[in-house]
């Protein structure tokens, strides 16, 4: 079984504040780490896919590094505004067998960002 | 373009009833995955389709539990004898390919099932 694990569970910060969340998870054979973002009544939406060791990506105010041998990344919002406000997923993809499709998710982390 | 969709949006049954749910993927997108939330858990891996295959459904939880996709398209989840416990949103995603860790997967707005 695998265990990805996301903190916090939730957070809440005030606008312009900005703040960050770890998502660890196996480091061994590991392929990808996906972060998404769901709003309430939305699809998740893709942020990031990471593979390397070493990794950071951005995208706008958000941004995201990895690190694969020990087993975590975290994801960095700059400046938070109330429409960041939202659910955190972070997913894993590990080799193996017929299972490249699947993605492990954690239990995610819920942001609130107060005006 | 059309991003994925599934219907019916919201699904209320009775326990031991029959229930289908159904997903649209992206135009062109090969790959095919079921996913579920339960209440206070989080997104829970049920089964993917390469084409009309599917190479992995270890996430099924039980046989009431079945999927099928055709035409490499639609692809229709299926609960029999429903439970309680089978409450959940069903999220469906596509991707351009499968096998492709890097292939983003794009969620649908999900299924809320609740059975009484």
């Amino acid at each position: 079984i695998l265990n990805v694990e996301q903190s916090p569970q939730s957070l809440h910060v005030q606008e312009g504040d900005s703040t960050n969340f770890t998502c660890s998870f196996p480091s061994s054979n590991f392929y990808a780490l996906h972060w998404y973002r769901w709003e309430t009544a939305k699809s998740p939406e893709a942020l990031f896919v990471m593979t390397l060791n070493g990794d950071e990506k951005k995208k706008g105010r958000i941004s995201a590094t990895l690190n694969t041998k020990e087993g975590y990344s975290y994801l960095y919002i700059k400046g938070s505004q109330p429409e960041d406000s939202a659910t955190y997923l972070c997913a894993f993809n590990n080799a193996g067998g017929t299972s490249y499709g699947k993605l492990t998710f954690g239990q995610g982390t819920i942001l609130t960002v107060h005006p | 373009g059309a991003g994925v969709s599934q219907s019916p949006s919201n699904k209320v049954t009775e326990k031991g009833k029959d229930v289908e749910l159904r997903c649209d993927p992206i135009s062109g997108h090969t790959a095919l995955y079921w996913y579920r939330q339960s209440l206070g858990q989080g997104l829970e891996f049920l089964i993917y389709f390469q084409g009309n295959s599917a190479p992995d459904k270890s996430g099924l939880p039980s046989d009431r539990f079945s999927a099928e996709r055709t035409g490499g398209s639609v692809s229709t989840l299926t609960i029999q004898r429903t439970q309680q416990e089978d409450s959940a949103v069903y999220l469906c995603a596509s991707s351009f390919r499968a096998g492709v860790v890097t292939d983003t997967q794009y969620f649908g707005p999900g299924t809320r099932l609740t059975v009484l």
